[in-house]
């Protein structure tokens, strides 16, 4: 089956600077790659994502690249901010059916 | 303006006693997901629906059922919860076929504790 990794688990940054999260992948079928947001006690939300036939999607401080021969996708967030503090969840679809499988998630903390 | 509508949101059992939770949606989807998210983890998907078809995953116990009467509901029941079923369960739905495919909107979650 699909297997998700997140790299690295957790991730500092200075306010004002960038995060970048990487994600790997191993089944070539996965055709949908979205990124959650999580913050403490709140339920996952959708921020970003893209699809296969795409190699990048921006929308204002976040994008995400793709690189599908790699099979690896990565979350770029510039001028971090304090509220941007949260655990990141990248996924990737399943073969043949409406399911997602979820990476172990990354802690970014943005220091003021 | 809540969309998707979990119950309740905190639950507290004894262990071996049976639990149901409950998941409302006002989006008309005709999936409905319920995952497992223990602290620090992934979520990790149990079942779905697809309209009235269920999915179950590989590896979700037996202990683990779920119920779905109609487009709007559907029931996560844990027939005799274990110390190690103590978690935060999330409902999430989606619309497919189109481009809203695998665009999960997930509820708040309801957070278990077995004592």
């Amino acid at each position: 089956g699909e297997n998700v990794e997140q790299h690295p688990s957790t991730l500092s940054v200075q306010e004002g600077d960038s995060a970048v999260i990487k994600c790997t992948y191993s089944d070539s079928a996965s055709n949908y790659f979205p990124w959650y947001k999580q913050e403490l006690g709140k339920r996952p939300q959708l921020i970003i994502d893209i699809r296969s036939n795409v190699g990048e999607k921006k929308d204002q401080r976040i994008a995400v690249t793709l690189n599908k021969t790699a099979k690896h996708f990565s979350l770029h967030i510039t001028e971090t901010q304090p509220e941007d503090s949260a655990v990141y969840f990248c996924a990737a679809s399943l073969r043949g059916n409406n399911r997602l499988a979820f990476g172990k998630g990354n802690q970014v903390v943005v220091i003021p | 303006d809540a969309m998707v509508i979990q119950n309740p949101r905190y639950q507290v059992t004894q262990f071996g006693k049976p639990v149901t939770l409950s998941c409302s949606q006002t989006l008309n989807h005709n999936v409905m997901y319920w995952y497992q998210q223990k602290s620090s983890q992934a979520p990790k998907l149990l079942f779905h629906y697809y309209d009235k078809d269920f999915n179950n995953e590989a590896d979700t116990p037996d202990n683990f059922q779920s119920r779905r009467p109609n487009t709007s509901f559907c029931f996560l029941d844990i027939r005799s919860p274990g110390l190690g079923d103590a978690a935060m369960y999330l409902c999430a739905t989606s619309r497919v076929p189109g481009s809203g495919a695998n665009v999960l909107t997930f509820g708040a979650g309801s957070r278990l504790t077995v004592l």
